[in-house]
């Protein structure tokens, strides 16, 4: 059963870089799309974006300008870079194994595995 | 403002049904997935695409889509159904993905 877990820092100063990985066990990180999500303290989800096993990517546009996600297949790994971070970045982090696929000639695309999240608070 | 506009909150009695819907005009071009959140917890997947539900999840739990609209339907709510519902899609372009704003379902 492929499990995700996330790690890095829980406090980030602000301005700085902030950096988090997600081991990926049970399963090989080849195929699938990896996906970072966070959620505020009391809001909703919000998706950061993704990489496919083979290196491209896709990001929330509110985001594009300080994010980068990579993928480290050899450790079965992926990351995410955000940077000159503020206190708005203050946020449960998770990361997901997700799919796309077609159905009726229509797209669609889900998240079946998650990590349990990690805290990131940003301050000085 | 989202581009997948959720319900903020529903209720529902024990054992009846409800519906979440999910707004958006992407919803006309792709399907969505349906995620259960409870407190303190890392979102599930309960349902995604035409009719898919992963195993483990009871199957009170079912999807529907017509025009720029999806719901998700429990049948027979129960006490554990009580958490955050959040739809996943692409935004308005299809480029890139996004959530809803979440609905807090209350079974009373």
């Amino acid at each position: 059963q492929v499990q995700l877990q996330e790690s890095g820092p829980g406090l980030v100063k602000p301005s700085e870089t902030l950096y988090l990985s997600c081991a990926v066990s049970g399963g090989s990180i080849s195929t699938y799309y990896w996906t970072w999500i966070r959620q505020p303290p009391g809001k909703g989800l919000e998706w950061i974006g993704y990489i496919y096993y083979s290196g491209s990517t896709n990001y929330n546009p509110s985001l594009r300008s300080r994010v980068t996600i990579s993928v480290d297949t050899s450790k079965n790994q992926f990351s995410l870079r955000l940077s000159s971070v503020t206190a708005a970045d203050t946020a449960v982090y998770y990361c997901a194994r997700a799919s796309v696929t077609i159905a009726d000639r229509i797209w669609y695309s889900y998240m079946d595995v998650w990590g349990k999240g990690t805290t990131v608070t940003v301050s000085s | 403002s989202s581009e997948l506009t959720q319900d903020p909150a529903v209720s529902v009695a024990l054992g009846q049904t409800v519906r979440i819907t999910c707004q958006g005009d992407s919803l006309r071009s792709f399907y969505v997935s349906w995620y259960q959140q409870k407190p303190g917890q890392a979102p599930i997947l309960v349902f995604f695409g035409k009719n898919n539900r992963p195993s483990g999840i009871p199957d009170r739990f079912s999807g529907s889509s017509s025009g720029n609209t999806a719901s998700l339907t429990i049948t027979g709510a129960q006490a554990e159904d009580e958490a955050d519902y959040y739809c996943n899609s692409r935004d308005n372009n299809g480029n890139h993905w996004l959530f809803g704003g979440g609905t807090k379902l209350t079974v009373l």
